[in-house]
């Protein structure tokens, strides 16, 4: 069983185009997150979600909105996408209280052409 | 804020070798230490975690970290190397404000046959 799944795993598209990107996790934890990696690997948080309450909302554009419709569910929707926003979009989860490690799903390869 | 460093982009050992992938970090109070290690194209895979007690804490594959509060460091080990444990490695350490990691720049360990 995948504990952090996402979907798609490989995203083409085109400039000025809006693309959504789904998460959902099995381990019942309450704290999902969205990071961001770059072609340089730096690995960046953009945003969290407590219980489907935002709780962390770093300097990210406001084209990218995340929605947490239970809280074993995050989704990413990005509006008119831009060449920069190419890269590996990975989806986390933690508990509260517990042991503090995050765990990872396999992450969606957004190509903007 | 909390930061954690990671000094070196690539580590190169040969396989039997024991391996050292360096991590110094920045906290005010007590740090949560992780390391996580990303296969290619796959999702980060936490390793191992530093919370409280003994300063030798074993993970995954056989991989140990040593925290050492006077240096500040949580360097990453492994007594002899395998050319499956080629990978990038990241160093994390956890915003006590907020349930974020904040991740180091990674490090590529290249263990040649």
């Amino acid at each position: 069983d995948t504990a952090v799944s996402q979907t798609p795993k490989y995203l083409v598209t085109q400039m000025g185009n809006d693309k959504s990107i789904k998460c959902e996790q099995n381990l019942g934890h309450d704290t999902m997150y969205w990071y961001k990696q770059d072609s340089k690997k730096f690995l960046k948080i953009m945003f969290s979600y407590n219980n489907k309450e935002l709780i962390i909302n770093e300097t990210v554009p406001n084209r990218f909105s995340p929605k947490s419709p239970d809280k074993a569910h995050l989704n990413l929707h990005i509006n008119s996408l831009e060449l920069g926003d190419s890269a590996v979009y990975f989806c986390a989860s933690s508990q509260t209280g517990g042991s503090y490690e995050q765990y990872f799903g396999p992450g969606t390869r957004l190509t903007v052409t | 804020a909390q930061s954690v460093a990671q000094p070196e982009d690539q580590v190169n050992v040969a396989e039997g070798n024991p391996l050292t992938v360096k991590c110094t970090y920045s906290v005010s109070g007590n740090p949560y230490l992780f390391w996580y290690v990303q296969y290619p194209n796959r999702g980060l895979q936490f390793l191992l975690k530093y919370i409280t007690g003994d300063n030798l804490v074993k993970g995954s594959y056989g991989f140990e970290a040593e925290f050492n509060k006077s240096q500040t460091s949580f360097h990453l080990k492994k007594p002899s190397a395998l050319v499956s444990d080629s990978a990038l490695y990241f160093c994390a350490v956890r915003d006590t404000g907020f349930q974020k990691l904040v991740f180091g720049t990674g490090t590529r360990l290249l263990v040649s046959p």
